[in-house]
């Protein structure tokens, strides 16, 4: 089956600091990633659409300036919260769709990163 | 828009017993549909998908779900649910199926399943 990774999987930060969080499409190439946040007990909220080689795609309400998406490779998509406040900890989670799921565009969750700023 | 709705927040049964988690979507196509559980602290897993053929659909760790387009439903269920079943499960609709490559998925609100001993 299709593996996502995700790292780190918990990172603390201070207020103001930047993070990055990378996500990898191990054993299939992914053109297109997703990033996702999950408040507790909060179901998925759609932040972003990653595609590689060209800008991401921001859902309404999403900082672009704040949440940085680069997917410089065909299996790997990062995220950096930049100048992070304690509004922004949160658990991330990335996707990866699979093209060998043709026309269903499955897609497969890495284990997410749990960001705590202090 | 597309929307998916579970009707159900938590959800509690017994060990053996079995299980059906109710979920409703509204989409104006043909929906591919996804079941995903998640344990606490981790991301999802796919249990099943269905996006055309069969109704009933099987997929890992002894679920299966019906597509019922009369009802716009595509419930899971289990006939006998395991202790290690605990977690939260997620119905997601994808949109722009087949028309697009971007495939956004559309969430449920989630479902948390507790197993009694």
């Amino acid at each position: 089956g299709a593996v996502v990774s995700q790292h780190p999987s918990r990172v603390i930060c201070k207020s103001g600091t930047s993070v990055k969080i990378e996500c990898r499409s191990l054993d299939f190439q992914a053109t297109t990633m997703f990033w996702y946040r999950q408040f507790p007990k909060k179901s998925l909220m759609l932040m972003a659409t990653s595609n590689e080689g060209s800008k991401a795609t921001y859902e309404q309400g999403v900082e672009k300036d704040k949440f940085l998406i680069n997917h410089a490779s065909l299996t790997l998509s990062t995220l950096t919260v930049t100048s992070a406040h304690p509004e922004d900890s949160s658990f991330y989670i990335c996707s990866a769709r699979d093209p060998r799921s043709g026309r269903t565009d499955t897609q497969y969750f890495g284990p997410g990163t749990r960001l705590t700023v202090l | 828009a597309q929307s998916v709705t579970q009707p159900d927040i938590h959800i509690t049964v017994s060990e053996g017993a079995s299980l059906e988690l109710r979920c409703n979507y509204s989409y104006g196509a043909t929906p591919y549909l996804f079941w995903y559980v998640q344990s606490p602290g981790q991301g999802l897993q796919l249990l099943l998908k269905y996006f055309s053929g069969d109704t009933l659909v099987q997929g890992i760790k002894g679920f299966e779900a019906e597509f019922k387009r009369s009802q716009s439903s595509f419930n899971l269920r289990k006939p006998s649910v395991h202790w290690s079943d605990a977690a939260e499960y997620f119905c997601a609709v994808v949109t722009g199926a087949g028309g697009t490559s971007y495939g956004k998925l559309t969430f449920g609100q989630g479902t948390i399943l507790t197993v009694h001993p």
